[in-house]
Order: C-alpha cells, then sequence, then structure tokens
C-alpha cells in the first residue's frame, strides 16, 4: 500500500539555525500539505501546496516558512531561522483533490535548542 | 478559535467494552469529517471518515454516528482492544479548503 514517506524522523538543530524537513507524498496525489503538533497537543494546520504553488496557509507559516517540489516526487518544508518554539512534530500529508483524504506520513520530530 | 472541540481528554475501557468519542462544531461549511488514530511516534493514520449526507456509518468495530442539527459527531469502537490504544482526533472540512482542522485529541486506554 502506498504511504507518506519522511525523513529525517528525528532532526536537532541549534536556534537560528536552517532546517529542511523532507517529504515524499503518495506518487499520484496532487496535493500536498504540511501540518505541525507540539508534543501533547492538537494537530494544526500550515500549509497546502497544489500546482506548485501555495494554496493555503495559516498564520504559523510566516516569513520564515517556505515549502518546494523540487522534483516530481519530493515535497520540502524550510524553516529558514529556527526558534525554540519550532520544536514539534512536523507531518506532511498528501491528497487526490481538494477536501480529500489526507494521508499522512510519520512525521518529523524537530528539537531546537 | 476553537473550530473542532473533542471530548474526553483520556477515556479509560475494559477490554470488551464501547468507546465513545464526542466531537462539536461550528462552521456549517464542513462537510467531510474523518477520524484519525495516532499510535505514539507516529502520523495520524485515518480511520473512517463520514459525510453530512448520513446519519451513521459502520466499518468493522467502527462506527461515525452525525447529527447535523446538532452540529456533533461521535466515534464509537465496540469491543475496545488493548490494541486500539491510541490517541484518537476528530477532523473537519469544507468543500473547497485545504486544512483539516483538528480536535484536541482523545487519549483511549483499553485495559485487558
Amino acid at each position: 500500500e502506498p504511504e507518506v514517506t519522511q525523513t529525517p524522523s528525528h532532526q536537532v538543530t541549534q536556534m537560528g539555525q536552517e532546517v529542511i524537513l523532507r517529504c515524499v507524498p503518495i506518487s499520484n496525489h496532487l496535493y500536498f500539505y504540511w501540518y505541525r503538533q507540539i508534543l501533547g497537543q492538537k494537530v494544526e494546520f500550515l500549509v497546502s501546496f497544489y500546482n506548485n504553488e501555495i494554496s493555503e496557509k495559516s498564520e504559523i507559516f510566516d516569513d520564515q516558512f517556505s515549502v518546494e517540489r523540487p522534483d516530481g516526487s519530493n515535497f520540502t518544508l524550510k524553516i529558514r531561522s529556527t526558534k525554540l518554539e519550532d520544536s514539534a512534530m512536523y507531518f506532511c500529508a498528501s491528497g487526490q483533490g481538494v477536501a480529500d483524504t489526507q494521508y499522512f506520513g510519520p512525521g518529523t520530530r524537530l528539537t531546537v535548542l | 478559535q476553537q473550530q473542532v472541540k473533542q471530548s474526553p481528554q483520556s477515556l479509560i475501557v475494559q477490554k470488551g467494552g464501547i468507546s465513545i468519542i464526542n466531537c462539536a462544531y461550528e462552521n456549517t461549511a464542513f462537510d467531510y469529517f474523518p477520524w484519525y488514530q495516532q499510535f505514539p511516534g507516529k502520523g495520524p493514520a485515518l480511520l473512517i471518515a463520514i459525510r453530512p449526507d448520513v446519519s451513521e456509518k459502520k466499518e468493522g468495530r467502527f462506527t461515525i454516528s452525525f447529527n447535523k442539527s446538532a452540529k456533533q459527531f461521535s466515534l464509537h469502537i465496540m469491543d475496545s482492544q488493548p490494541g486500539d490504544s491510541a490517541t484518537y482526533f476528530c477532523a473537519a472540512i469544507s468543500t473547497g479548503a485545504n486544512n483539516l482542522f483538528f480536535g484536541t485529541g482523545t487519549r483511549l486506554t483499553v485495559i485487558p
């Protein structure tokens, strides 16, 4: 069964450093998403991406965040200058259509020291 | 602003019992309501979903009940098993939208 994969599983970084989180969505999906989950809290939407551009973003997704689909398979989330409060699990998701079922990857745990 | 409210926060059920988790929403534009199951260290996995044109959907031991007028929906797990112990999230999304709104989660523990 096809699944969303994410790398790395755990990323530790110093405050102020840049990080790139990588995702490989399910191959025939057209919509891609990033969510985050601060420890013990609910899953929060960050951004959605379709047709090589951002289709929607939340208030959390400020100028320090960016997304890219550099090739036909990868989907990345870049945090330009990490802050302590960026520490969270980051989940990539993909779906076939807008408002359709979203399938989540296993997540990347980001720890900012 | 909490678009989807979920209760209880935690739930302990004996093996074989029924687990019930409730959610309520505000936005009447929501028209797709999935439930996700999450094990520690894993991503949310789709469990079952419903659209508001039906009042109930059943898949195996899992049933969603939907009350459109009350803007509430619930997950029932029949014959709960220790392997069902996980965190369950309800969610909602509206047609044409991109972001799922998640509830705050319910940590279910099924005691053998």
